[in-house]
């Protein structure tokens, strides 16, 4: 089966400008994740939809990152404006409806984020 | 919240030997237990997972143990080999996936 897919997989932007990122999750799984990576740490979750509801943002910085699944398939995490602290990779991960935190999360390539 | 400890931080082997990562958690409710393996500039990846009403689990060269009680659970990597140098990550599922530091496991050939 095709894995998770994002977009980009680099970006270089400057502080206060904004990013986008894309993320396409396996066919049939009903909940995306996004997660912020930091080097040296482990993923940290930024917000977690099930369908296209949010189930938990409570991590999600919202005064400058945004984040949709409108039709519940794809997803969108925005930045703006960037800090220097936002830079990381941004991972994507799905699961299986049902039991959601109990379900294998399955990651992307994710994207990394480098503010200059 | 949930806090996860992990431990070493690094860890270096010789090809052949095992491998112990081990991680601990403070909330007694969580009841999913999963081990991803992170290479470099990749994703990271599921290797093993293990549910709360099982004490051991084993697939190939890995295995994974629980101790509820004690609220710890540890990875075992058996006859390593150079291909399993990567950083290994513990999470623990409570509410949401809370993920440990990281081990970052060396096997020189």
């Amino acid at each position: 089966e095709a894995g998770v897919a994002q977009s980009p997989r680099y970006k270089i932007i400057e502080k206060r400008q904004s990013v986008a990122f894309w993320c396409n999750p396996i066919s049939g799984h009903a909940t995306l994740y996004w997660y912020q990576q930091i080097l040296g740490q482990g993923p940290k979750l930024l917000i977690q939809f099930q369908n296209n509801g949010v189930v938990d943002d409570s991590q999600l910085p919202k005064d400058r990152f945004s984040a949709e699944r409108l039709k519940g398939v794809d997803s969108t995490l925005k930045i703006q404006p960037a800090k220097l602290e936002d830079s990381a990779v941004y991972l994507c991960a799905s699961s299986l409806a049902g039991g959601m935190n109990n379900q294998p999360q399955h990651f992307g390539d994710g994207t990394r984020l480098s503010i200059l | 919240g949930e806090n996860v400890e992990q431990h070493p931080s690094t860890l270096s082997v010789q090809e052949g030997d095992s491998a112990v990562i081990k991680c601990t958690y403070s909330d007694s409710a969580s009841n999913y237990f999963p081990w991803y393996k992170q290479e470099l500039g990749k994703r990271p990846q599921l290797i093993i997972d293990i549910r709360s009403n099982v004490g051991e689990k084993k697939d190939q060269r890995i295995a994974v143990t629980l101790n509820k009680t004690a609220k710890h659970f540890s990875l075992h990597i058996t006859e390593t080999q150079p291909e399993d140098s990567a950083v290994y990550f513990c999470a623990v599922a409570g509410g949401k996936l809370i993920f440990g530091q990281g081990t970052e496991l060396s096997v020189k050939p």
